[in-house]
């Protein structure tokens, strides 16, 4: 089975300093690994995908997360936080059989001035 | 680019009511997903559905049924509205797996409805 564990339900950082949102999967095999972005009253937005192509893989909005097999984490970062980053983000895991995905609880990520 | 739309962004309905939440897709997408989002718990799959007239349950399909008539257009229904019924759904489809270890897959989600039921 598959599931995903965002470690921090709220994160909070000051403008300009950097971002660190935690996640860990569970899978029986090499999994496919998604971050979404939810900006309020908005849609879902795709951030980023690892297929098992690079361990490191770049997003939109200058996000990235590296894929660590060895720690099961797949970590979503971004070196500067601006306001506009400020929204839900949900990692998520999907399934090798008809390709349902599995998401986290979601990470509210609020940016001070 | 891929569109998904729903039928209504906010809706109000008494317990009891059946409810009608509509779909619909434009890329000829064979799979399409309903999901409820509740604050705290993420987006939680209903149902699913990979062909016309297919469907699949699931984690939470209680009190949800679901009609896929048409490849276009998948409808999320629920039979007796009750107040726990009351959250935000929202509607993604797909291209099918491709297999193989590179293969790319995205989701791509609706606006969403957010039902009240009174």
């Amino acid at each position: 089975a598959q599931s995903v564990t965002q470690l921090d339900s709220h994160v909070s950082v000051s403008e300009g300093t950097p971002v660190l949102l935690r996640c860990n999967y569970s899978s029986s095999y090499s999994p496919s690994l998604f971050w979404y972005v939810q900006h309020p009253n908005k849609g879902l937005q795709l951030l980023l995908k690892y297929t098992s192509a690079a361990t490191l893989v770049k997003g939109i909005n200058g996000f990235e997360a590296e894929f660590k097999k060895s720690e099961t984490s797949f970590h979503l970062t971004k070196p500067s936080a601006h306001m506009s980053d400020a929204a839900e983000y949900f990692c998520v895991v999907r399934s090798s059989t008809l390709g349902r995905l599995y998401f986290g609880r979601g990470t509210q990520l609020t940016v001070w001035p | 680019d891929v569109k998904v739309t729903q039928s209504s962004r906010y809706l109000v309905k008494r317990t009891g009511e059946k409810v009608f939440l509509e779909c619909v897709q434009d890329m000829d997408h064979e799979n399409m997903f309903w999901y409820r989002q509740d604050p705290g718990l993420g987006l939680r799959l209903i149902y699913f559905s990979y062909d016309v007239k297919m469907k699949e349950k699931g984690d939470i399909p209680e009190g949800y049924s679901v009609s896929r008539e048409k490849k276009e257009r998948f409808s999320l229904i629920l039979e007796s509205a009750s107040t726990n019924q009351t959250s935000m759904y929202l509607c993604a489809s797909s291209l099918p797996l491709a297999g193989g270890p590179v293969s790319i897959y995205e989701q791509y989600f609706g606006p969403g409805t957010r039902l009240t039921v009174t």
